[in-house]
């Protein structure tokens, strides 16, 4: 049984980092893209970021590159997510997600997802 | 940038129809994915690639993409249906994850 646990999550001060991890299980971690999408309060999905299976690959929303960083340590089956230079816009539940389909790229077909972990960003 | 569109909301009486527009320049040529979304809930997928449903997924769901338009339609609609749907693609020449605003479906 695929699962994904998010953690991390808080209450964090604007302008400060905060580090999000998922870990992963029942399936093969190593070989799939995996992806974090937000939900603000009341608002509708917005994708955050993509990483490919080797890690090699990165995708960014505009929102985000520069201050995120994706990130897997596929021995530990494990999803990061850095957040620097936080900011009240960027309060939301942060879901980690798998792509359905195996290989090198991110496909971008997210087939699983995880319950969340909520980030509050206060002024 | 890619833009989808989906309209707000959708109201539908239980035992009918419910058909969900999800609008992109030339989306027909792109894979369209939907999502439900309920408050309190991760997002489950309901149809990948524009007509594939997931195992679990009722026979109800069913997805269909051409020219600039893709739908999700929900047949006979039961009130476990009532949720946010959202439609997705993959924007290749961008490397990025694109949703639509989402739709809120209220079951009367």
């Amino acid at each position: 049984e695929v699962q994904l646990l998010e953690s991390g999550g808080g209450v964090i001060q604007s302008g400060g980092s905060l580090r999000l991890s998922c870990a992963a299980s029942g399936f093969f971690f190593n070989n799939y893209a995996m992806n974090w999408v937000r939900q603000a309060p009341g608002k509708g999905l917005e994708w955050v970021s993509s990483i490919s299976g080797t890690g090699g690959s990165t995708y960014y929303a505009d929102s985000v590159k520069g201050r995120f960083t994706i990130s897997r340590d596929n021995s530990g089956k494990t999803l990061y997510l850095n957040m620097n230079v936080l900011s009240a816009g960027d309060t939301a539940v942060y879901y980690c997600a798998k792509d359905l389909y195996g290989g090198s790229m991110v496909r971008g077909v997210l087939e699983f997802w995880g319950q969340g972990t909520l980030v509050t960003v206060s002024s | 940038s890619y833009i989808l569109t989906q309209p707000p909301s959708v109201s539908v009486a239980p035992g009918q129809t419910a058909k969900i527009i999800c609008g992109g320049d030339n989306i027909g040529g792109k894979g369209v994915h939907w999502y439900q979304g309920r408050p309190g809930q991760a997002p489950v997928m309901v149809v990948y690639d524009d007509s594939n449903r997931p195992s679990g997924i009722p026979e109800r769901f069913s997805g269909s993409n051409s020219g600039d338009t893709a739908i999700l339609t929900i047949n006979r609609v039961e009130a476990g249906d009532e949720a946010d749907y959202y439609c997705q693609v993959w924007d290749g020449s961008r490397n990025r994850v694109v949703f639509g605003g989402g739709t809120k479906v209220t079951v009367l």
